[in-house]
């Protein structure tokens, strides 16, 4: 069947640092990939989209990368700010009606 | 500008009762339109989805119901509400089609407990 995961494990960083967030699928053959940030008790907010022949795309201080090798996308937010706490999903996309949404890694940065 | 409202924020509502959430969308036409429900520590699972006016996609088969009566409005509903419909539930569109560098906009989500 197919999945996707997300570490489900809570990101712990400094303000300043870097955060690299991971997604991994199995048995799935995505169109586009894309990212989303949710706070607590509100809708996800899109953030970037990244399609299968696209290796990198970038948007302000946030990066994504793409790998149909590995099934994998590092989604990295750089010179992190503790206004970037909350949870981000990934989400699986054909390009048809049904995405997949991963279930989210939580993070938390710290002044 | 494209906006989408969902109503209401919370709802607390005994088992056995009727359900019924509301979601608008504005500033585009012939949305594509998605109920999701989100429990803690889970992806977000697609309940419902339509491409126009009357077309209705289920893909969970349960107690609930969806209908799009007019273009940008779309209704998700019960007859008789379970414990296990407790959850976050929310609306989100596409602007057809569905192509280019944007994702779902999502609604700011209906969190309902049955009690």
């Amino acid at each position: 069947s197919q999945k996707i995961e997300q570490n489900s494990e809570a990101l712990n960083i400094q303000e300043g640092k870097t955060a690299t967030l991971t997604c991994n699928y199995t048995n799935y053959s995505p169109a586009y990939l894309q990212w989303y940030r949710q706070d607590p008790g509100r809708g996800p907010v899109f953030l970037l989209l990244i399609r299968e022949n696209e290796k990198e795309k970038r948007k302000e201080r946030l990066k994504v990368t793409f790998d149909t090798t590995l099934k994998q996308s590092l989604f990295h937010i750089t010179a992190s700010q503790p206004a970037d706490s909350a949870t981000y999903l990934c989400a699986l996309d054909t390009g048809g009606f049904k995405t997949i949404f991963g279930a989210g890694t939580r993070l938390f940065v710290k002044a | 500008s494209q906006t989408i409202h969902q109503w209401p924020a919370t709802l607390v509502q005994p088992v056995g009762s009727p359900l019924s959430l509301e979601c608008t969308v504005e500033g585009t036409s012939n949305p594509n339109l998605y109920w999701y429900r989100q429990a803690a520590g889970r992806g977000l699972q697609l309940l419902f989805y339509s491409v126009g006016i009357g077309q209705i996609s289920s893909e969970v088969p349960q107690n609930l119901s969806a209908s799009r009566p007019q273009d940008r409005q779309f209704i998700l509903s019960s007859k008789k509400l379970l414990l296990s419909d407790s959850g976050f539930y929310l609306c989100a569109y596409t602007a057809p089609p569905r192509q280019g560098n944007y994702g779902y906009t999502f609604g700011s989500g209906t969190r309902l407990t049955v009690v």
